[in-house]
């Protein structure tokens, strides 16, 4: 099946730092979302991506599906923005999301 | 539209016991899916249902594990016996067609 990678797998930045967060995976993809998964559990979406260039506030992510990576940016980082970052993706053949490992954002004041 | 709800959110329970945990979608989503999520992992999916009908289990879904979504609406999920390896954050999310929105979770704990 598709593999899922992401890194960095931890990263601790001060508050204000901008940061870029990245997902490999191996194969074509129908679908690519990136979630932010709370202290609390909850998993927050971010994008739905699967091709292109979104914006939403200081968050940005682009993919480039030819290449099989995205990537999500993160500008002046805010301490709420701490805790783990997770590109999911789903292969053409098949209707389930594989999850990466995430990455875990410690965002310091 | 107030998302994706699960029920219960927390669940203890002895070794051995059977659980049912319940999911109610988005309304007019027709998918749903499953997952189970570890300490420190991914969540994995485990299962996938197109209105009632479930399409998709994966391998992880041993045959204490059962589904279903009996009127293309809310789904349970029932674990049979469990074991202290069950213990876990088992998520549902649901989509219309791609992008998918996930519930708050129910944390099991078998002692």
């Amino acid at each position: 099946g598709i593999q899922v990678e992401q890194s960095p797998p931890d990263l601790i930045l001060q508050e204000g730092a901008n940061s870029t967060l990245r997902c490999n995976f191996s194969d074509s993809v129908n679908n690519l979302q990136w979630f932010h998964q709370n202290p609390w559990g909850q998993l927050i979406n971010l994008f739905y991506i699967p091709s292109g260039t979104k914006q939403n506030g200081r968050l940005s992510a682009t993919t480039v599906a030819t290449e099989r990576y995205s990537l999500l940016y993160i500008s002046s980082s805010q301490t709420t923005d701490s805790g783990v970052y997770f590109c999911a993706v789903e292969g053409n053949y098949g209707q389930n999301f594989v999850f990466g490992p995430g990455t875990r954002l410690s965002v310091l004041p | 539209d107030t998302g994706v709800s699960q029920d219960p959110r927390h669940k203890i329970t002895k070794r051995g016991q059977n659980v049912t945990f319940r999911c109610d979608p988005i309304s007019e989503h027709n998918r749903l899916y499953w997952y189970r999520q570890t300490l420190g992992q991914g969540p994995e999916f485990l299962t996938y249902f197109q209105n009632e009908a479930q399409l998709e289990k994966s391998r992880l879904l041993s045959d204490r594990f059962s589904a279903e979504r009996p009127k293309g609406s809310f789904s349970t999920l029932e674990i049979q016996r469990t074991e202290q390896g069950d213990s876990a954050m088992y998520l549902c999310a649901s989509s219309f067609s791609t992008e998918q929105y996930f519930g708050p979770g129910t944390r099991l704990t078998v002692t």
